[in-house]
């Protein structure tokens, strides 16, 4: 599975849209991308994921660049409870052991 | 509450003990896992189950022994463990889907916060 980059923490204050950005330069074309994130002392939690086309549900937006090489993960209105840490995945579609490899992260804060 | 649980929530052994974690998922799934979470450190999957099958091993030491009864239930085996084994134990479960398809999301349960005397 490709790697991916991540900035270590970001900033947001409450209300505004958290951009969380991610790159996966070397990701081939049936690997998908997926965010999830993890709120201190509790696991980790499914966001959204996708493969090439821009993707929307009730917790965030997923805009994938043309190339595929990078994605942003949008939370339109942050709130505190969304003070976490935050993994961007790549992964092949349909092997056997859909194992996820987790980096570091982003450390998301949301400030009032 | 995601329907995944996991039992006990915190656990303190000496080096000489044997313990088990057990995880129990209610969401009819086919696929469950072990993760280890040390401070500071990224996640690390341990096991995976699939269809009660053992379908990877990440170079986890024997002292982790893992066993799948059924599709709901994943325990985690620990005996003469050190005192680095201390973590946060994660177990998950997804719906495995059919070649080709883009994986399901996993869910995980709350964890064990493991330490090691």
């Amino acid at each position: 599975d490709a790697k991916t980059t991540q900035p270590p923490s970001m900033d947001c204050a409450e209300g505004r849209a958290a951009n969380l950005p991610c790159n996966h330069s070397t990701i081939s074309g049936n690997e998908y991308v997926y965010w999830y994130r993890q709120i201190h002392s509790q696991g980790p939690q499914y966001i959204i994921h996708g493969l090439k086309n821009n993707e929307t549900n009730e917790m965030a937006s997923l805009i994938i660049t043309e190339d595929r090489k990078s994605s942003t993960l949008i939370l339109p209105h942050a709130t505190l409870r969304d003070t976490a840490v935050y993994y961007c995945i790549v992964r092949v579609a349909g092997n056997q052991g859909g194992k996820l490899i987790f980096g570091q992260g982003t450390e998301l804060s949301v400030k009032p | 509450e995601t329907g995944v649980t996991q039992t006990p929530r915190h656990l303190v052994m000496g080096m000489t003990n044997k313990k088990s974690l057990k995880c129990e998922q209610h969401l009819g799934h086919n696929a469950m896992y072990w993760y280890k979470q040390s401070a500071k450190k990224p996640l690390e999957l341990m096991f995976v189950y699939s269809l009660e099958e053992r379908v990877e091993n990440n170079s986890v030491p024997s002292r982790f022994s893992p066993e799948c009864p059924n599709s709901s239930h994943l325990f985690l085996h620990l005996h003469t463990l050190q005192p680095e084994d201390s973590a946060l134990y994660l177990c998950a479960s997804s719906q495995e889907p059919v070649s080709g398809s883009p994986y399901n999301e996993q869910f995980f349960g709350p964890g064990t916060r493991l330490t090691v005397l």
